[in-house]
């Protein structure tokens, strides 16, 4: 069974500090997303990682994919209040049908 | 734009009634999905449909079916609805993408908040 962990869970951060999520799996994958979602609203998708060593960045956030560690980080550059969300990663198994396993989510809270 | 839309937002039921829950998309996509989502569990699969008419159960189909007459929507039936369903009830759909042809996104809705009493 396919298992995603994420830490921490909850994080609490002030304004202009930078911290990373860490979302482990425990199959092999060449396929990571991860997911955004505001309090009480849906997910929206952030990153689509597709290879090893794969780096995407939007504004202050970067993703990276370590498919050998088999680890993503999210990480968070000077963060600002409107990052403040829950971020969830979700995994495509490679030999998967495209179910995508999600972590627990990481819900991150930015402190003026 | 991307759309996916969910029949309600928030429903209240008892336990025992038989409950839709109804999700739309207008992306032509031949991937739909529908998932659970409950404190510190994230997000579960509950069921999921490649194309009209076929359907494949998810991590967690218990109590649950599903029901994909047209491309655009996909149904989830609460058969009888207990206590332990209640929940966040968000749907996705996504392209089908083989590998090499790389990634895809799950578009999800807004999502239902049920509650059975």
């Amino acid at each position: 069974e396919l298992k995603v962990e994420q830490n921490p869970l909850f994080l609490s951060m002030q304004e202009g500090k930078n911290y990373t999520i860490y979302c482990n799996y425990s199959t092999t994958s060449d396929r990571l997303y991860w997911y955004r979602q505001d309090p009480g609203k849906s997910l929206e998708s952030l990153f689509v990682l597709l290879s090893n060593g794969a780096v995407k960045q939007e504004g202050r956030l970067m993703a990276s994919l370590d498919t050998k560690a088999r680890l993503s980080t999210l990480h968070i550059t000077a963060a600002v209040h409107d990052l403040s969300a829950t971020y969830f990663c979700a995994v495509d198994p490679l030999f998967g049908n495209e179910k995508l396993t999600f972590g627990t989510g990481t819900r991150l809270t930015i402190i003026p | 734009d991307v759309k996916v839309t969910q029949s309600s937002r928030y429903l209240v039921k008892r336990t025992g009634e038989k409950v839709f829950l109804e999700c739309v998309q207008d992306m032509d996509h031949e991937n739909m999905f529908w998932y659970r989502q409950d404190p510190g569990l994230g997000l579960r699969l509950i069921y999921f449909s490649y194309d009209v008419k076929m359907k494949e159960k998810g991590d967690i189909p218990e109590g649950y079916s599903v029901s994909r007459e047209k491309k655009e929507r996909f149904s989830l039936i609460l058969e009888s609805a207990s206590t332990n369903q209640t929940s966040m009830y968000l749907c996705a759909s996504s392209l089908p993408s083989p590998r090499d042809k790389g990634g895809w996104t799950q578009y999800f809705g807004p999502g239902t908040r049920l509650l059975v009493l």
